[in-house]
């Protein structure tokens, strides 16, 4: 069945870049998803890319798409406090299928 | 302001009696699903809704009811929970099952005892 996997932690330092990766196994995913979850919060859209992009850049968001390995990765330019939680992947082929998300944790 | 409600947002009940999660859109979304959220396992769809009186289930319905009566409301009904049932409860809304965004509610942390 479908399937979308994250590693479950990244820490970084204030003013660094991070990269969270998520792989997925539905190809005909026609939508990939990055949602945000803050503490007790719901989750919020954060950005999404077509299937037929391999790239799509929003402010400080990169996010880029390698669509023959399955491979979504999520990029925070100059990552903030502000950034920590939860981030999740998500495709949607017929139904919207979530990874099991990434905390992640800046340190000042 | 378009948004999801859930009630309540925290709930601590006893094996095997019933209770009952509301959810309510505003945005006349068409439709409306509930997940779980359990660490290490992401969100998983418990049932679905793509219009009213038309509910479907996703992949962990065991334990779990809905209704769909009414375009704006979606609650989520368990009538004899247990404590495997204990989880982070979210509600999501969107135009259709293919639309882009799906928004969602402030989550429900329910504890089976």
């Amino acid at each position: 069945g479908e399937d979308v996997e994250q590693s479950l932690f990244l820490s970084v330092r204030e003013g660094d870049s991070s990269v969270i990766n998520c792989t997925y196994t539905d190809s005909s995913s026609t939508y990939l998803y990055w949602y945000k979850q803050e503490p007790g919060a719901g989750l919020q859209l954060l950005t999404y890319i077509f299937s037929n992009m391999d790239m799509k850049q929003d402010q400080r968001l990169t996010v880029l798409l390698n669509k023959k390995d399955k491979h979504l990765s999520l990029r925070i330019a100059d990552t903030q406090t502000g950034d920590s939680a939860i981030y999740f992947c998500a495709e949607k082929g017929g139904k919207l299928i979530f990874g099991q998300g990434t905390e992640l944790s800046v340190k000042p | 302001e378009a948004q999801v409600t859930q009630n309540p947002r925290y709930l601590i009940t006893v094996t095997g009696k019933k209770l009952t999660v509301t959810c309510s859109q505003n945005m006349n979304h068409e439709y409306m699903s509930w997940y779980r959220q359990d660490p290490g396992l992401g969100l998983r769809q418990i049932y679905y809704s793509m219009n009213v009186e038309v509910t479907d289930k996703g992949d962990v319905p065991e334990g779990y009811k809905v209704s769909r009566k009414e375009k704006r409301n979606f609650p989520l009904i368990l009538e004899s929970p247990s404590p495997n049932q204990t989880s982070l409860y979210f509600c999501a809304s969107s135009w259709d099952r293919v639309d882009t965004e799906a928004f969602f509610g402030q989550g429900t942390r329910l504890t089976v005892v």
